[in-house]
C-alpha cells in the first residue's frame, strides 16, 4: 500500500522569499506524485503532477517539484513566496502499477508573512 | 471550462437520519473518487467508480453506499448519521487512468446534530 509523508505541520515564509514544502512517499510499484493547495472551505486544485521524464517538474501559480527516486521524496518549491500563497497544501501518490487509489499526505500549512 | 459539481453545498442533519450526496463529473471524465475530509484533517478515500462500475474501496463505512448512474453522475447515500460523519465531502473525476490528476468539486458539508 502506497503512504505519504508531509513532516511539517506548518512552514512559515517572509514574503519574497523561497518556499519548500517536503513530501516523501511510499510505493510498491512505480509512484505518480501530485500536489494539490487547498483554501478554507474549498475543494482541492491541482498545482503540478510527477508522472515520467524530468524530474524537475513545473505547474501552476510559479511552483515546481522535484521528484527524487533515491530519496523517495517530492518536495514543493516556489522561488519567491506571496502572501496569497497561504493555504493547505497536500502530497498526494498513485501507485501506478496496482490500484486507483490516491493517498493524501496529512497537509502543510504555509503562512506566508508580509 | 466545466468543473465537477457537488450538491448540496451545505446539508444539516440530525443523528440516526439519512443523507444523499451528489456529484456531477467533468464531462468526457471516466472515473468518480469521493472523499471525506474531517476538521484539520486529510481527505480519506472512501470510494471509486470507473465507467459506472465499483473500482476500489477505501475507507468507507457499512452505512454508507455509492452509485455512478449511466449519465455518470454520482450519488453517496449516508444511512444512520453519526455525530462523527460531519464532514467535507469532496467528489472528485478525472480520466487518462492512472497518470490523471483528479478534479475536485468544492465539496459537499455536512453537518450531523
Amino acid at each position: 500500500a502506497q503512504s505519504v509523508a508531509q513532516p511539517e505541520d506548518q512552514v512559515n515564509v517572509a514574503e519574497g522569499n523561497p518556499l519548500t514544502v517536503k513530501c516523501t512517499y511510499s510505493v510498491s510499484g512505480n509512484p505518480y506524485l501530485f500536489w494539490y493547495v487547498q483554501y478554507p472551505n474549498r475543494g482541492l486544485q491541482f498545482l503540478l503532477k510527477y508522472i515520467t521524464g524530468d524530474n524537475l517538474v513545473k505547474g501552476s501559480y510559479g511552483f515546481e517539484a522535484e521528484f527524487n527516486k533515491s530519496q523517495t521524496s517530492f518536495h514543493l518549491k516556489k522561488p519567491s513566496a506571496l502572501v496569497s500563497d497561504s493555504a493547505l497544501y497536500f502530497c498526494a501518490v498513485r501507485d501506478g502499477d496496482y490500484g486507483q487509489n490516491f493517498v493524501f499526505g496529512p497537509g502543510t500549512r504555509l503562512s506566508v508573512l508580509p | 471550462a466545466a468543473g465537477v459539481i457537488q450538491s448540496p453545498r451545505h446539508l444539516i442533519k440530525e443523528k440516526r437520519e439519512t443523507a444523499t450526496l451528489k456529484c456531477y463529473p467533468i464531462p468526457r471524465h471516466d472515473t468518480v473518487y469521493w472523499y471525506q475530509q474531517g476538521p484539520g484533517q486529510d481527505p480519506q478515500f472512501l470510494i471509486s467508480f470507473y465507467e459506472k462500475m465499483q473500482s476500489d474501496k477505501g475507507s468507507i463505512p457499512d452505512r454508507f453506499s455509492a452509485q455512478q448512474f449511466s449519465d455518470y453522475h454520482s450519488e453517496l447515500n449516508m444511512s444512520s448519521l453519526e455525530l462523527g460523519d460531519s464532514a467535507l465531502y469532496f467528489c472528485a473525476s478525472s480520466w487518462n487512468g492512472r497518470t490523471g490528476e483528479l478534479f475536485f468539486g468544492e465539496g459537499s458539508r455536512l453537518t450531523v446534530l
